[in-house]
Protein backbone atom coordinates (compact mmCIF):
# COMPACT_ATOMS: atom_id res chain seq x y z
CA UNK A 1 0.00 0.00 0.00
CA UNK A 2 1.46 3.33 -1.12
CA UNK A 3 2.26 6.26 1.80
CA UNK A 4 3.53 9.53 1.36
CA UNK A 5 4.59 11.48 4.07
CA UNK A 6 5.02 15.04 4.67
CA UNK A 7 7.63 16.23 7.49
CA UNK A 8 7.57 18.67 9.68
CA UNK A 9 3.98 19.05 9.73
CA UNK A 10 4.39 22.84 10.26
CA UNK A 11 7.20 25.41 9.01
CA UNK A 12 7.86 28.86 10.20
CA UNK A 13 9.57 30.96 8.20
CA UNK A 14 10.50 34.87 7.93
CA UNK A 15 9.49 36.83 4.63
CA UNK A 16 12.05 36.28 2.23
CA UNK A 17 13.71 33.22 2.71
CA UNK A 18 13.59 30.52 0.27
CA UNK A 19 12.24 26.75 1.78
CA UNK A 20 12.04 23.74 0.11
CA UNK A 21 9.12 21.44 1.39
CA UNK A 22 9.33 17.60 1.24
CA UNK A 23 7.16 14.75 -0.01
CA UNK A 24 8.06 10.94 0.73
CA UNK A 25 6.41 8.14 -1.27
CA UNK A 26 6.98 4.36 -0.33
CA UNK A 27 6.61 2.73 -3.94
CA UNK A 28 8.60 4.42 -6.49
CA UNK A 29 6.33 3.32 -9.45
CA UNK A 30 4.00 6.49 -9.45
CA UNK A 31 2.13 7.72 -12.25
CA UNK A 32 2.56 11.33 -11.67
CA UNK A 33 2.61 13.87 -8.39
CA UNK A 34 1.15 16.25 -7.58
CA UNK A 35 1.28 19.35 -5.31
CA UNK A 36 -1.78 21.63 -3.95
CA UNK A 37 -2.22 24.68 -2.02
CA UNK A 38 -5.11 24.56 1.09
CA UNK A 39 -5.87 27.81 2.29
CA UNK A 40 -8.10 27.52 5.54
CA UNK A 41 -11.76 25.88 4.79
CA UNK A 42 -11.45 26.27 1.45
CA UNK A 43 -10.87 23.33 -1.39
CA UNK A 44 -7.13 22.79 -2.79
CA UNK A 45 -5.87 24.54 -5.09
CA UNK A 46 -3.21 22.63 -7.89
CA UNK A 47 -0.01 24.03 -7.86
CA UNK A 48 1.99 21.58 -10.01
CA UNK A 49 1.93 18.38 -11.66
CA UNK A 50 5.08 16.31 -12.46
CA UNK A 51 4.64 13.27 -14.66
CA UNK A 52 6.71 10.17 -13.99
CA UNK A 53 9.37 11.00 -16.78
CA UNK A 54 9.57 14.23 -15.64
CA UNK A 55 12.25 15.52 -13.29
CA UNK A 56 10.73 18.89 -12.51
CA UNK A 57 8.25 21.56 -13.19
CA UNK A 58 8.36 25.03 -12.36
CA UNK A 59 5.34 27.82 -12.02
CA UNK A 60 6.65 31.82 -10.71
CA UNK A 61 8.09 30.89 -7.57
CA UNK A 62 7.46 27.66 -6.88
CA UNK A 63 9.60 24.93 -8.09
CA UNK A 64 8.65 20.92 -7.98
CA UNK A 65 10.93 18.30 -7.97
CA UNK A 66 10.69 14.66 -8.53
CA UNK A 67 13.22 11.92 -7.63
CA UNK A 68 11.58 8.48 -7.99
CA UNK A 69 14.56 6.64 -7.35
CA UNK A 70 14.49 7.56 -3.97
CA UNK A 71 10.99 8.21 -3.38
CA UNK A 72 10.81 12.11 -2.82
CA UNK A 73 9.72 14.92 -4.16
CA UNK A 74 10.26 18.49 -3.33
CA UNK A 75 8.85 22.31 -3.49
CA UNK A 76 10.82 24.82 -3.24
CA UNK A 77 9.22 28.37 -2.91
CA UNK A 78 11.41 31.12 -3.90
CA UNK A 79 11.40 34.53 -1.51
CA UNK A 80 8.46 33.50 0.32
CA UNK A 81 5.90 36.03 1.16
CA UNK A 82 3.23 36.24 3.66
CA UNK A 83 0.83 35.38 1.26
CA UNK A 84 2.15 31.87 0.99
CA UNK A 85 1.09 31.43 4.17
CA UNK A 86 -0.87 27.93 3.66
CA UNK A 87 -1.23 24.33 3.89
CA UNK A 88 0.76 22.55 1.25
CA UNK A 89 -0.28 19.03 -0.13
CA UNK A 90 1.28 16.29 -2.39
CA UNK A 91 -0.42 13.33 -3.68
CA UNK A 92 0.49 10.57 -5.80
CA UNK A 93 -1.01 8.73 -8.39
CA UNK A 94 0.16 5.19 -8.81
CA UNK A 95 1.74 3.39 -11.31
CA UNK A 96 -1.20 1.60 -12.55
CA UNK A 97 -1.65 4.06 -14.82
CA UNK A 98 -3.95 7.40 -15.22
CA UNK A 99 -6.83 5.03 -13.58
CA UNK A 100 -6.22 5.75 -10.58
CA UNK A 101 -6.85 7.22 -7.26
CA UNK A 102 -4.41 9.65 -5.69
CA UNK A 103 -2.71 9.30 -2.52
CA UNK A 104 -2.71 12.48 0.03
CA UNK A 105 0.31 13.26 2.36
CA UNK A 106 -0.73 14.78 5.44
CA UNK A 107 0.42 18.14 4.67
CA UNK A 108 2.77 20.96 5.91
CA UNK A 109 1.54 24.47 7.28
CA UNK A 110 3.49 26.78 6.42
CA UNK A 111 3.64 30.39 7.95
CA UNK A 112 5.69 32.57 6.22
CA UNK A 113 6.02 35.73 8.88
CA UNK A 114 6.26 39.42 7.63
CA UNK B 1 -17.65 24.76 -16.50
CA UNK B 2 -14.91 26.68 -15.52
CA UNK B 3 -14.00 24.84 -12.44
CA UNK B 4 -15.39 22.04 -10.11
CA UNK B 5 -18.71 23.30 -8.36
CA UNK B 6 -20.31 21.70 -5.02
CA UNK B 7 -23.38 22.06 -3.46
CA UNK B 8 -24.07 23.00 -0.33
CA UNK B 9 -21.49 24.58 0.40
CA UNK B 10 -22.24 23.79 4.05
CA UNK B 11 -25.15 21.67 5.59
CA UNK B 12 -26.22 21.06 8.43
CA UNK B 13 -28.43 18.05 9.58
CA UNK B 14 -30.00 16.69 12.91
CA UNK B 15 -28.31 12.95 13.58
CA UNK B 16 -30.10 10.16 11.75
CA UNK B 17 -31.40 12.29 8.68
CA UNK B 18 -30.05 11.05 4.86
CA UNK B 19 -27.98 13.98 3.26
CA UNK B 20 -27.17 14.20 -0.71
CA UNK B 21 -24.18 15.96 -1.81
CA UNK B 22 -23.54 17.18 -5.40
CA UNK B 23 -20.58 17.44 -7.44
CA UNK B 24 -20.69 19.10 -11.31
CA UNK B 25 -17.09 18.16 -12.77
CA UNK B 26 -14.99 20.38 -15.12
CA UNK B 27 -17.14 19.94 -18.52
CA UNK B 28 -15.33 17.03 -20.24
CA UNK B 29 -13.31 15.62 -17.72
CA UNK B 30 -13.82 11.90 -17.11
CA UNK B 31 -12.76 11.12 -13.81
CA UNK B 32 -14.26 12.14 -10.62
CA UNK B 33 -13.07 11.77 -7.44
CA UNK B 34 -14.70 12.07 -3.60
CA UNK B 35 -12.94 12.53 -0.56
CA UNK B 36 -13.12 13.59 3.26
CA UNK B 37 -11.66 16.06 5.15
CA UNK B 38 -12.24 15.87 8.93
CA UNK B 39 -10.33 18.77 11.34
CA UNK B 40 -7.58 18.63 11.28
CA UNK B 41 -7.01 15.41 9.47
CA UNK B 42 -5.63 14.25 5.89
CA UNK B 43 -7.52 13.43 3.23
CA UNK B 44 -9.18 10.34 3.22
CA UNK B 45 -10.65 8.65 0.13
CA UNK B 46 -14.03 7.58 -0.39
CA UNK B 47 -15.01 6.78 -4.09
CA UNK B 48 -13.73 7.26 -7.51
CA UNK B 49 -15.75 7.04 -10.81
CA UNK B 50 -13.74 6.61 -14.53
CA UNK B 51 -15.70 6.89 -17.66
CA UNK B 52 -17.96 4.06 -17.93
CA UNK B 53 -16.24 1.65 -15.45
CA UNK B 54 -16.91 -0.07 -12.66
CA UNK B 55 -16.43 2.83 -9.61
CA UNK B 56 -13.83 2.06 -6.90
CA UNK B 57 -15.75 2.35 -3.66
CA UNK B 58 -13.05 0.69 -1.62
CA UNK B 59 -12.86 4.15 0.71
CA UNK B 60 -16.50 4.56 1.77
CA UNK B 61 -16.23 3.57 5.26
CA UNK B 62 -19.64 1.86 5.81
CA UNK B 63 -22.87 0.56 3.84
CA UNK B 64 -24.66 4.26 4.97
CA UNK B 65 -22.34 5.74 2.60
CA UNK B 66 -23.23 5.55 -1.53
CA UNK B 67 -22.61 7.63 -4.89
CA UNK B 68 -23.45 7.53 -8.18
CA UNK B 69 -22.67 9.50 -11.15
CA UNK B 70 -25.09 10.38 -13.90
CA UNK B 71 -24.28 10.49 -17.57
CA UNK B 72 -21.32 10.21 -16.86
CA UNK B 73 -21.11 13.66 -15.25
CA UNK B 74 -23.27 15.04 -12.40
CA UNK B 75 -22.34 13.14 -9.23
CA UNK B 76 -24.12 12.53 -5.64
CA UNK B 77 -23.07 11.42 -2.53
CA UNK B 78 -25.31 10.19 -0.50
CA UNK B 79 -25.31 9.39 3.53
CA UNK B 80 -27.53 7.84 5.15
CA UNK B 81 -28.65 7.72 9.21
CA UNK B 82 -25.75 10.37 9.43
CA UNK B 83 -24.14 10.04 12.88
CA UNK B 84 -21.61 12.57 14.21
CA UNK B 85 -18.57 11.05 13.52
CA UNK B 86 -19.50 11.86 9.75
CA UNK B 87 -19.12 15.86 10.15
CA UNK B 88 -16.29 17.06 7.67
CA UNK B 89 -15.59 18.43 4.67
CA UNK B 90 -16.50 16.39 2.08
CA UNK B 91 -14.17 17.35 -1.36
CA UNK B 92 -14.93 16.65 -5.07
CA UNK B 93 -12.44 17.08 -7.73
CA UNK B 94 -12.06 15.70 -11.30
CA UNK B 95 -9.67 14.87 -13.58
CA UNK B 96 -9.18 13.62 -17.50
CA UNK B 97 -6.49 11.68 -18.61
CA UNK B 98 -3.80 11.00 -19.75
CA UNK B 99 -2.62 14.60 -18.02
CA UNK B 100 -4.67 13.46 -14.98
CA UNK B 101 -4.11 16.80 -13.07
CA UNK B 102 -7.08 17.03 -10.41
CA UNK B 103 -9.08 20.07 -9.52
CA UNK B 104 -10.99 20.33 -6.72
CA UNK B 105 -14.35 22.33 -5.65
CA UNK B 106 -14.62 24.25 -2.81
CA UNK B 107 -16.13 21.60 -0.77
CA UNK B 108 -19.65 20.99 1.16
CA UNK B 109 -18.81 21.49 5.11
CA UNK B 110 -20.81 18.95 6.78
CA UNK B 111 -21.91 18.92 10.56
CA UNK B 112 -24.74 16.21 12.00
CA UNK B 113 -25.75 17.82 15.24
Amino acid sequence: KQEVTQIPAALSVPEGENLVLNCSFTDSAIYNLQWFRQDPGKGLTSLLLIQSSQREQTSGRLNASLDKSSGRSTLYIAASQPGDSATYLCAERPGTGANSKLTFGKGITLSVRP
Amino acid sequence: GAGVSQSPSNKVTEKGKDVELRCDPISGHTALYWYRQSLGQGLEFLIYFQGNSAPDKSGLPSDRFSAERTGGSVSTLTIQRTQQEDSAVYLCASSSPPRTEAFFGQGTRLTVV
